[in-house]
């Protein structure tokens, strides 16, 4: 398997604008994770779904964040507006409930805001 | 609320020089302590998963191990490609881990 896929790996864009992140996650996990890693507060869990549904979005730091996960091998994390505070490296992970949880990471994206 | 504490937040190291890794942590509920590794610019890779006090597991040069309050990840004879930085994370009520900020592990040859 490939692994957990995320594009783009890096994404430069100024304030203001929309960003998309993009996730694959791997073939037959049932819960897909997205995260955000920063100097300061290390890595944070935004939200997460189980089977394509929504489950906890707690970490969501504001309404400009808000994710989708239409089907079983794709997901978006989208920022709208984007701000200068928002630059992290977001970091997708995929796993199977119940099967020990282990969860797995993509490289990651790295988001500069402008 | 889950906490995770990692010690020390860095560590030099010379090669063959053993040591331990500290994670302290606070849960309600634990489903499954994890180390991961990073390296600079990838995501992080998992390690090992321990499930209940007193368990320990193995991988080449490093053992974790877990109490009811903390695990520690012990490194023999390290060698310079073991560098990188070492995340502890659990898994509690909810699905998602909460991470520690990590220890930054430097081998020097």
């Amino acid at each position: 398997d490939a692994g957990v896929i995320q594009s783009p790996r890096h994404e430069v864009t100024e304030m203001g604008q929309e960003v998309t992140l993009r996730c694959k996650p791997i073939s037959g996990h049932n819960s897909l994770f997205w995260y955000r890693q920063t100097m300061m507060r290390g890595l944070e869990l935004l939200i997460y779904f189980n089977n394509n549904v929504p489950i906890d979005d707690s970490g969501m730091p504001e309404d400009r964040f808000s994710a989708k996960m239409p089907n079983a091998s794709f997901s978006t994390l989208k920022i709208q507006p984007s701000e200068p505070r928002d630059s992290a490296v977001y970091f997708c992970a995929s796993s199977l409930v119940g099967a020990k949880n282990i969860q797995y990471f993509g490289a990651g994206t790295r988001l500069s805001v402008l | 609320e889950d906490q995770v504490t990692q010690s020390p937040e860095a560590l030099r190291l010379q090669e063959g020089e053993s040591s331990s890794l500290n994670c302290s942590y606070t849960v309600s509920g634990l489903r499954g302590l994890f180390w991961y590794r990073q390296d600079p610019g990838k995501g992080p890779e998992f390690l090992f998963t321990l499930y209940s006090a007193g368990e320990e597991k193995e991988k080449e040069r490093l053992k974790a191990t877990l109490t009811k309050k903390e695990s520690f990840l012990h490194i023999t004879a390290p060698k310079p490609e073991d560098s990188a930085t070492y995340l502890c994370a659990v898994l509690g009520g909810a699905d998602g881990l909460t991470f520690g900020k990590g220890t930054h592990l430097i081998i020097q040859p």
